[in-house]
């Protein structure tokens, strides 16, 4: 069975950093594109940043590019975000989604629960 | 960027009705258009991939249609699990992948 499970959110300051984690089981996880998509309270859904499964390539939403960084263990079978200068629009819920073996085949088939992350003074 | 638009923002229906969800994309994604499920509190799910094949463990009741910018999702009669938000996405052009700002699909 396929899990996914994200961690790591938090309330932080503006201008502040977090990491998010998102360990997954059930499938050949080096195999695998894995993104984060993001969701603030009360909208829609946001593509925020894809890897590669081997960690080679690497995409991201403007609106994130230069402060985000996204990289993955494969050893640990784990995804990581790590989020530079946060702003308040930065608050969402962060989720970990499963593609296919590469970008563009296939939509995210598996999710995670989410984690939240608040942006806040 | 692709931008995704879906209409109507929500949709009252009778269970046991059907309802009808339109996407339009701003250029052509082929068939590259997945539609995902989102109830209130939960993770996204994924409903239909390759604009019209359901994806593994979801009903025949939903089915999708369209290609190039123009999709449909179809949800033959409704039932009470069914009451919630639907996106569309596409995954044809990118980077960015692009979503719909999705449809409420409300009890009526």
């Amino acid at each position: 069975e396929v899990q996914v499970l994200e961690s790591g959110g938090g309330l932080v300051q503006p201008g502040g950093s977090l990491r998010l984690s998102c360990v997954a089981s059930g499938f050949t996880f080096s195999s695998y594109v894995m993104s984060w998509v993001r969701q603030a309270p009360g909208k829609g859904l946001e593509w925020v940043s894809g890897l590669s499964g081997s960690g080679g390539t690497a995409h991201y939403a403007d609106s994130v590019k230069g402060r985000f960084t996204i990289s993955r263990d494969n050893s640990k079978n784990t995804l990581y975000l790590q989020m530079n200068s946060l702003r308040a629009e930065d608050t969402a819920i962060y989720y970990c989604a499963k593609e296919a073996q590469w970008f563009g085949q296939l939509p995210f088939d598996y999710w995670g629960q989410g984690t939240l992350a608040t942006v806040s003074s | 960027e692709t931008v995704m638009t879906q209409s109507p923002a929500v949709l009252s229906v009778s269970p046991g009705e059907r309802a009808t969800l339109s996407c339009r994309a701003s250029q052509s994604v082929s068939s590259n258009l997945a539609w995902y499920q989102q109830k209130p509190g939960q993770a996204p799910r994924l409903l239909i991939h390759g604009a019209s094949t359901r994806a593994t463990g979801i009903p025949a009741r939903f089915s999708g249609s369209g290609s190039g910018t123009e999709f449909t999702l179809t949800i033959s009669s409704l039932q009470s699990e069914d009451f919630a938000v639907y996106y569309c996405q596409q995954y044809s052009n990118w980077p960015p992948y692009t979503f719909g700002q999705g449809t409420k699909l409300d009890i009526k």
